[in-house]
């Protein structure tokens, strides 16, 4: 089964702060994922990756940036984070073969005071 | 619009009852996916289902790709079975999540 960490899983900023969430998925997939889930919604995709050095725009994009150093690293950028920006982010990563099959990371709560 | 609805918002079961949980998708889908969050908030795979019926213990997932629907069906709920029950579908290669069903289960 694929493994997806996350790191931190809590974190607490100030607005105008400065906040990188980390991902690492060890299953070798290529496509990867970051959400924001918010009270009363579902996952709602803020960016997504199929391969290092790649970055594609999901739903909810404003206010974010992400990366994807390697196959395993993806990282979501809050450069200058907003109250708006609290919310429980969730990583996850899937395999391209044909297989949509989604793989969750444990969460970070981010909170923007 | 939302691409993914699903009913019931919310659901209290007394122990032992059964739960019939839907979702039922817009646009034409190539899989489906139920997900259940802890209240903690982590989340685990239910079901990685793009059609049929596929059963795990007590829960059971059908999946009607024609008919744009899956539903998730629990028996003799457990106390244990409380929490968040999502669904996702993939079109198009993007993926949708519903806004989910809470689930108490009481004693």
């Amino acid at each position: 089964e694929a493994a997806v960490t996350q790191s931190p899983r809590n974190k607490v900023t100030v607005t105008g702060g400065n906040v990188t969430l980390s991902c690492r998925q060890t299953n070798s997939h290529n496509y990867m994922y970051w959400y924001r889930q918010d009270t009363g919604h579902g996952l709602r995709l803020i960016h997504y990756s199929y391969g290092a050095g790649n970055l594609q725009i999901g739903d909810v994009p404003d206010g974010y940036k992400a990366t994807r150093t390697t196959q395993e690293d993806f990282f979501l950028l809050l450069e200058l984070a907003s109250p708006s920006q609290t919310s429980l982010y969730f990583c996850a990563s899937s395999d391209r073969g044909g297989s949509y099959e989604q793989y969750f990371g444990p969460g970070t709560r981010l909170t923007v005071l | 619009g939302q691409q993914v609805q699903q009913s019931p918002t919310s659901l209290v079961l007394q122990e032992g009852e059964n739960a019939e949980l839907q979702c039922n998708f817009s646009t034409s889908l190539n899989s489906m996916q139920w997900f259940y969050q802890r209240p903690g908030g982590s989340l685990v795979s239910v079901f990685y289902n793009p059609s049929g019926t596929k059963q795990s213990g007590r829960l059971t997932s059908t999946t009607v790709i024609k008919e744009r629907r899956s539903s998730l069906h629990i028996s003799s709920s457990q106390i244990t079975d409380s929490g968040t029950y999502l669904c996702a579908m993939v079109s198009n290669n993007r993926i949708f999540f519903g806004d989910g069903t809470q689930l108490v289960v009481k004693p």
